[in-house]
């Protein structure tokens, strides 16, 4: 079993939509949860960053954290099809590591 | 420059053959780590450096992997008898410390043919 799980879509959306992204982990020991965001050749390009639970807001995104179903989200409001990229959860343990977990990656489309 | 940047940006080699990655990392990041992404899946930790020093290298697959920051800037990964299992984008990340977010560069993408 992977440390996370993320659903490889592909997510097919129409423009203005809200889109839903989310990953599961076994890890308990998981403090830091990032949501990168991944053009075609391109590297990943960070989006939010958040510590523990609870909700983070910039913007259009919204990451949500609940350590005890060890389970996060990203939303994206009004989806603009330029959001059309691959989005990768990643986390990593506090203090006693620096490596990122990553997920599989979902792969978003949004239709003008 | 402002960001991570890597070269080549695409490389072509033969199996059996070395090859040299290059990483310059954002100027006045102390830490600089090295991923791997294969088709379809994120990117899998190789190699993370504090300064000069490999802190933890224990994403390295086997001792064909090796990789060095002789002056805590520039950092180079090295790879060598090239297997076609070796193909995958090559990704280099830096952040200002420990336990902070990272910047990815684009990425070198290596073939092995």
């Amino acid at each position: 079993q992977k440390e996370v799980e993320q659903d490889p879509g592909p997510l097919s959306v129409p423009e203005g939509a809200i889109v839903s992204l989310n990953c599961t982990y076994s890890n308990s020991a998981f403090q830091y949860f990032m949501w990168y965001r991944q053009y075609s050749r391109k590297g990943p390009e960070l989006l939010m960053y958040t510590y523990s639970s609870g909700n983070k807001e910039d913007g259009r995104f919204t990451a949500q954290v609940d350590k005890s179903s060890k389970y996060i989200s990203l939303f994206i409001r009004d989806s603009q099809p330029s959001d059309s990229a691959t989005y990768l959860c990643a986390m990593s343990v506090k203090d006693t590591g620096n490596q990122f977990y990553f997920g599989t990656g979902t792969s978003l489309t949004v239709i003008p | 420059g402002a960001g991570v940047s890597q070269t080549p940006s695409n490389k072509v080699t033969e199996k059996g053959k070395y090859v040299e990655l290059r990483c310059d990392p954002i100027s006045g990041h102390t830490a600089l780590y090295w991923y791997r992404q294969s088709l379809g899946q994120g990117p899998e930790f190789l190699i993370y450096f504090q300064g000069t020093g490999a802190a933890d290298d224990s994403g390295l697959p086997n001792d064909r992997f090796f990789a060095v920051r002789p002056e805590g800037s520039v950092s180079t990964l090295k790879i060598q008898r090239t297997e076609r299992g070796d193909s995958a984008v090559y990704l280099c990340a830096s952040s200002p410390g420990r336990g902070t977010s990272k910047f990815f560069g684009p990425g070198t993408r290596l073939t092995v043919l």
